[in-house]
């Protein structure tokens, strides 16, 4: 069984440009989040999605954005880069995002913003 | 924030047991305590959880207070491999009071040592 797989590994972008990271849940996983990993503030929660639609946010300007299609696959989108985006973008999968569920990550995105 | 506490590193020898501790004080009734490992740049990979009984698999152990306002995770023979930030965590709120999320704390890091 394939595991959570997100596209692409690395990326690089300048200041202003905007970014897509891509993300495919483990097959029949429902649930996608996503979370934000820096040196300095550590792992940070984005956002959920459930069927399409947001169901859970975090604490992030609205230049971070996602969505999820009707195969559960997300993207997250960010525009306006700032060099503090700079960061590991990771992405997560459950069947349903209950409690007690196991939450499966990716092996994230290396995002860099000059 | 985060709902539990840990040391923020800890050394164990080749070999012995690692025995990690974790604090949630606040956790409530119906809520799971989730562990999980980081190495460097890799997404965070699932260990173990549980909400009241003790739980093992392949990997750890988890031993839960009866109170339910700690536990520790057990690796049994650490291997150099186990080197990684270990995190405990329990599911908060989103920031509507709709739908949860995982808020990771620092989390420990487990030096394992030849």
């Amino acid at each position: 069984k394939a595991g959570v797989t997100q596209t692409p590994r690395y990326l690089i972008k300048t200041r202003g440009q905007q970014v897509t990271l891509s993300c495919s849940p483990i097959s029949g996983h429902r649930s996608v989040s996503w979370y934000q990993q820096t040196p300095g503030q550590g792992l940070q929660f984005l956002f959920e999605y459930f069927s399409e639609t947001q169901r859970n946010k975090g604490n992030f300007p609205g230049r971070f954005s996602g969505r999820q299609f009707s195969n559960s696959r997300s993207e997250m989108n960010v525009s306006t880069l700032e060099l503090g985006d700079s960061a590991l973008y990771l992405c997560a999968s459950s069947k349903t995002g209950v409690e007690g569920e196991k939450l499966f990550f990716g092996s994230g995105t290396q995002l860099s913003v000059l | 924030d985060a709902k539990t506490t840990q040391p923020p590193s800890m050394d164990c020898a080749e070999g012995r047991a690692a025995n990690l501790p974790c604090n949630h004080s606040t956790i409530s009734g119906n809520e799971y305590v989730y562990w999980y490992r980081q190495i460097h740049s890799q997404g965070p990979q699932y260990i173990i959880h549980g909400l009241k009984n003790n739980e093992t698999n392949e990997m750890a152990s988890l031993i839960i207070t009866e109170d339910r306002k700690s536990s520790t995770l057990i690796l049994p023979h650490a291997t150099l491999r186990d080197t990684a930030v270990y995190y405990c965590i329990v599911r908060v709120r989103g920031v509507d009071n709709y739908g949860q999320n995982f808020v990771f704390g620092p989390g420990t890091r487990l030096s394992v040592l030849p």
